[in-house]
């Protein structure tokens, strides 16, 4: 089975530019994550979709990000303007949505690395 | 809210010393608690979990037991070896799947 994909692998930008990662879950799995993850720092979660509905956005700066997932499928995530603080890895995660089996296993994908000049 | 605490790094050993990285947490209600590992230049990847108190998980020779009591998931290994250098992420997932991470722990095995 297809893995989580992403794109780009990388990107550098200027600040007040604006950027857009994609992802695309693994077939059937329900939830999608965007995390940030800051050199030497833990992923930290920025948004939680179930389908195409928002679940938790609480930690999503959202002066300057935004994310979709209009169809309960792939989904992207912008930023606008970026700040230098913004240079970090995007990371995608998925989970299947199985009520009867807990924990729900989260899969990664590789990541975009964004620096912001 | 929920949080995980894990200790700082980095953390350097020789092959075949023991491994015991901490880990403990706050959360209401019984969260799964996993470690991720990060190999340099890869993805987080799963290395083992615990959905309830008193469960061991267990993978690739590492362990970590569950402890309520002392709301603690330390990782540990007998013998790590030099393909063991990573980082270690302690991590928990709540009723609402909100995968919360510790900010990782750097380990290099020297030979």
């Amino acid at each position: 089975e297809a893995g989580v994909a992403q794109s780009p692998r990388y990107k550098i930008i200027e600040k007040r530019q604006s950027v857009a990662f994609w992802c695309n879950p693994i077939s059937g799995h329900a939830t999608l994550y965007w995390y940030q993850q800051i050199l030497g720092q833990g992923p930290k979660l920025l948004i939680q979709f179930q389908n195409n509905g928002v679940v938790d956005d609480s930690q999503l700066p959202k002066d300057r990000f935004s994310a979709e997932r209009l169809k309960g499928v792939d989904s992207t995530l912008k930023i606008q303007p970026a700040k230098l603080e913004d240079s970090a890895v995007y990371l995608c995660a998925s989970s299947p949505t199985n009520f009867r089996t807990r924990p729900i296993p989260l899969y990664f994908g590789p990541g975009t690395r964004l620096l912001v000049l | 809210g929920n949080s995980v605490t894990q200790m700082e790094g980095p953390v350097t050993l020789s092959e075949e010393a023991f491994l015991t990285i901490n880990c403990t947490y706050t959360a209401t209600g019984y969260p799964s608690l996993f470690w991720y590992v990060q190999y340099p230049g890869e993805g987080l990847q799963l290395l083992l979990k615990a959905t309830k108190a008193d469960d061991k998980g267990s993978n690739k020779g590492f362990e970590a037991t569950y402890r309520k009591e002392t709301t603690s998931f330390h990782l540990e290994k007998g013998s790590v070896q030099v393909s063991d250098s990573a980082v270690y992420f302690c991590a928990l997932s709540s009723d609402r799947d909100d995968m919360r991470f510790g900010a990782g722990t750097r380990l290099t095995v020297k030979p």
